[in-house]
Parts: structure tokens; C-alpha cells; sequence
């Protein structure tokens, strides 16, 4: 299976502050990688696919890089409704594999 | 707009079983791959199942296979998830989710709202 690594688990910053989050996978799977937030008690809401490629509807401050093993998530100059946990998720093979997520929080 | 809906959860005594539903609209539902995620209380997501739009391919986690059944009925707009011999550690909200293709490569594009299965005596 591919293990997903995420980090930092916890993410404390300020709003304004712009973050990278991290996800490394166990072996290379190209740009089959996908990012998800999540917020409390709510569903998961797809941000970016296939590393780097925006979904409509989402603000243009998220944007994804990374290909083979090192995957990132980055967050330009971040609001207050973006505190919530972010997953990365691999499409490369079965079975579909998250990692544990990182969770963004207020400072 | 598309809509993902859950229903048939509960409580069940270890070893039960239960049978997951999750009727989809707004989209034409046999044009998608489908699949069951679940988040046991206060942990990360798990992918439980996956199934093509025409049913051709169907895959498990190793954690459910035996055990748990995905299916689709494209004529009634559902999913279903037939789970048998419940164990305390499937104990989770269990959402829907759709593929963005009729693949299932592709990542989860939209979310069902999640039905929560309890095991315990």
C-alpha cells in the first residue's frame, strides 16, 4: 500500500500568514495526488487534483505543486475560514490510500 | 446541484449486519464511479470501496473485503454498501462520494453528508 506522510500534523499561524503544507508518498506515483479540507463536522471538499490543478469554486489563494514522492499544498495569505484539517489523498493505486492529515489552527 | 444522501445507519451488535444507501441527483449518476469513505470518531479518512459507473469493476480494502458488499442500482440513483460480520472497529461516519469521471482513478468530487454506523453490545 502507499503510505501518505503528512506534515506538520498541527499547523498554528496568524491569518495573513501564507503555509505550505506537506505530503510525501512511500513511492513515486507521478501526479495522482489529491487535496481535500475538511471542516469541523462537515464533509470533505476537494481543493486541488492531480497535484497541481484548481477545481471550480475554490479561492485561487489554494494552489498544489509536486510531483513523484513530494506533494504541497499552499495557502497564500490564509483567512479565518480556512482553519480546518487538509488531507491528501493518492490515486495511483489500489487501494486508495489518505494520509492523516494536517490541521491548521489560529495562533 | 448534485446531491449525495445517506441513509440506513445505526446501532448494531458485533457481528450484525447493516445495509448502507445513498441516493444521488442533480447529476447522472450512471456516468460516475462511486465509492464509500469512512471516519471513525476523531481519526482521518479511510476508502472503504470503489465501483465503476456500470458496475464492471469493484474493489475493497483489505480491511472490509469478505465483509462488505458495494453495489448500484443506476435505474434508482443509488449506492448501496451491504456490510455483514460488524466489527467494533468499523464503527465510523461513512460517507458517499462520487468520482469525478466514470473512472476511478480520479479524485472524490463531491460528498455525501455521511450516515454513522455504531458496533457495540
Amino acid at each position: 500500500d502507499i503510505v501518505l506522510t503528512q506534515s506538520p500534523a498541527t499547523l498554528s499561524v496568524t491569518p495573513g500568514e501564507s503555509v505550505s503544507l506537506s505530503c510525501r508518498a512511500s513511492q513515486g506515483i507521478s501526479t495522482s495526488i489529491h487535496w481535500y479540507q475538511q471542516k469541523s463536522n462537515e464533509s470533505p471538499r476537494l481543493l486541488i487534483k492531480f497535484a497541481s490543478q484548481s477545481i471550480s469554486g475554490i479561492p485561487s489563494r489554494f494552489s498544489g505543486s509536486g510531483s513523484g514522492t513530494d506533494f504541497t499544498l499552499s495557502i497564500n495569505r490564509v483567512e479565518s475560514e480556512d482553519f480546518s484539517v487538509y488531507y491528501c489523498q493518492q490515486s495511483y493505486s489500489l487501494p486508495r490510500t489518505f494520509g492523516a492529515g494536517t490541521k491548521l489552527e489560529l495562533k | 446541484e448534485v446531491q449525495l444522501v445517506e441513509s440506513g445507519g445505526g446501532l448494531v451488535q458485533p457481528g450484525r449486519s447493516l445495509k448502507l444507501s445513498c441516493l444521488a441527483s442533480g447529476f447522472t449518476f450512471s456516468n460516475y464511479g462511486m465509492n464509500w469513505i469512512r471516519q471513525a470518531p476523531g481519526k482521518g479518512l479511510e476508502w472503504v470501496a470503489s465501483i465503476s459507473s456500470s458496475s464492471s469493476y469493484i474493489y475493497y480494502a483489505d480491511t472490509v473485503k469478505g465483509r462488505f458488499t458495494i453495489s448500484r442500482d443506476n435505474a434508482k440513483n443509488t449506492l448501496y454498501l451491504q456490510m455483514t460480520s460488524l466489527r467494533s472497529e468499523d464503527t465510523a461516519l461513512y460517507y458517499c462520494a462520487r468520482h469525478s469521471t466514470m473512472g476511478i482513478t480520479t479524485p472524490f468530487d463531491y460528498w455525501g453528508q455521511g450516515v454513522m454506523v455504531t458496533v457495540s453490545s
